[in-house]
C-alpha cells in the first residue's frame, strides 16, 4: 500500500542529545513537510522540501536539522539547540497544490 | 498571506446532534481549503477540500463544509453527530510561497460527543 511511514512512533531522549526521526514515502511525490505538534496550538511548519536537495525552513525550524538525499526521504534531527523538543512530530507529503498525507507520527520525550 | 482560524477549541454535542466547527480564511488569493481529523496518537486524516469548483463539498464520515466567499468561512457540518466522531479537527489553507507551496493550519477543534 502507498504511504507514509514515520519511525519511531515513541522515543526518550536524554537532554543533550541529538535524535533523528524517520521519515518514508512511497507516493512519488515530490513535496516533504515537518510539522511539530504540541497541545492547544496545532500544527506548526519546522521545514519542508519541494525537491531533492533542496529544503526550506518553515516557522520554527531552530533547532531543528533536515536532508533530502532521496526523493523518498525526509529525515528530521532535533538537536540539543532545540530548547523544549518534547512533542509529537508529524511528516507529509504532496504532490502539486494538493492535500497533504500524512504519516501516523512520532512522539518525543525528553527526560 | 493566507491563514486560518477555527472558533471554540472544544465543542461538545450530543449523540444524533448537528456538527458544526467554524472556520474563517483570510487570503488574497483565491483559497485552497481543507478539513483534517485527527484521532488520538495518530496522524492527519483528509475529511475534504475546496479547490475553487463547487461550493459545497462533501467528504468522508457524511461530513460537508460550503465555502462562504461573503463570509470568508469554510465551516463543517454533520447532520448528525456519531460517538465515532469525538476527534480533533483542524481547518487548513493553502499558502503559496516562492519557495513553494504548503499548508497553514488554524489551532484546532476537539469534538466531543456525549452519549
Amino acid at each position: 500500500d502507498g504511504g507514509i511511514t514515520q519511525s519511531p512512533k515513541y522515543l526518550f531522549r536524554k537532554e543533550g542529545q541529538n535524535v533523528t526521526l524517520s521519515c518514508e514515502q512511497n507516493l512519488n511525490h515530490d513535496a516533504m513537510y515537518w510539522y511539530r505538534q504540541d497541545p492547544g496550538q496545532g500544527l506548526r511548519l519546522i521545514y519542508y522540501s519541494q525537491i531533492v536537495n533542496d529544503f526550506q525552513k518553515g516557522d520554527i525550524a531552530e533547532g531543528y536539522s533536515v536532508s533530502r538525499e532521496k526523493k523518498e526521504s525526509f529525515p528530521l534531527t532535533v538537536t540539543s539547540a532545540q530548547k523544549n523538543p518534547t512533542a509529537f512530530y508529524l511528516c507529509a507529503s504532496s504532490g502539486r497544490l494538493e492535500e497533504l498525507f500524512f504519516g501516523e507520527g512520532s512522539r518525543l520525550t525528553v527526560l | 498571506a493566507q491563514s486560518v482560524t477555527q472558533l471554540g477549541s472544544h465543542v461538545s454535542v450530543s449523540e444524533g446532534a448537528l456538527v458544526l466547527l467554524r472556520c474563517n480564511y483570510s487570503s488574497s488569493v483565491p483559497p485552497y481549503l481543507f478539513w483534517y481529523v485527527q484521532y488520538p496518537n495518530q496522524g492527519l486524516q483528509l475529511l475534504l477540500k475546496y479547490t475553487s469548483a463547487a461550493t459545497l463539498v462533501k467528504g468522508i464520515n457524511g461530513f460537508e463544509a460550503e465555502f462562504k466567499k461573503s463570509e470568508t468561512s469554510f465551516h463543517l457540518t454533520k447532520p448528525s453527530a456519531h460517538m465515532s466522531d469525538a476527534a480533533e479537527y483542524f481547518c487548513a489553507v493553502i499558502r503559496f510561497l516562492n519557495a513553494g507551496n504548503m499548508l497553514t493550519f488554524g489551532g484546532g477543534t476537539r469534538l466531543m460527543v456525549k452519549p
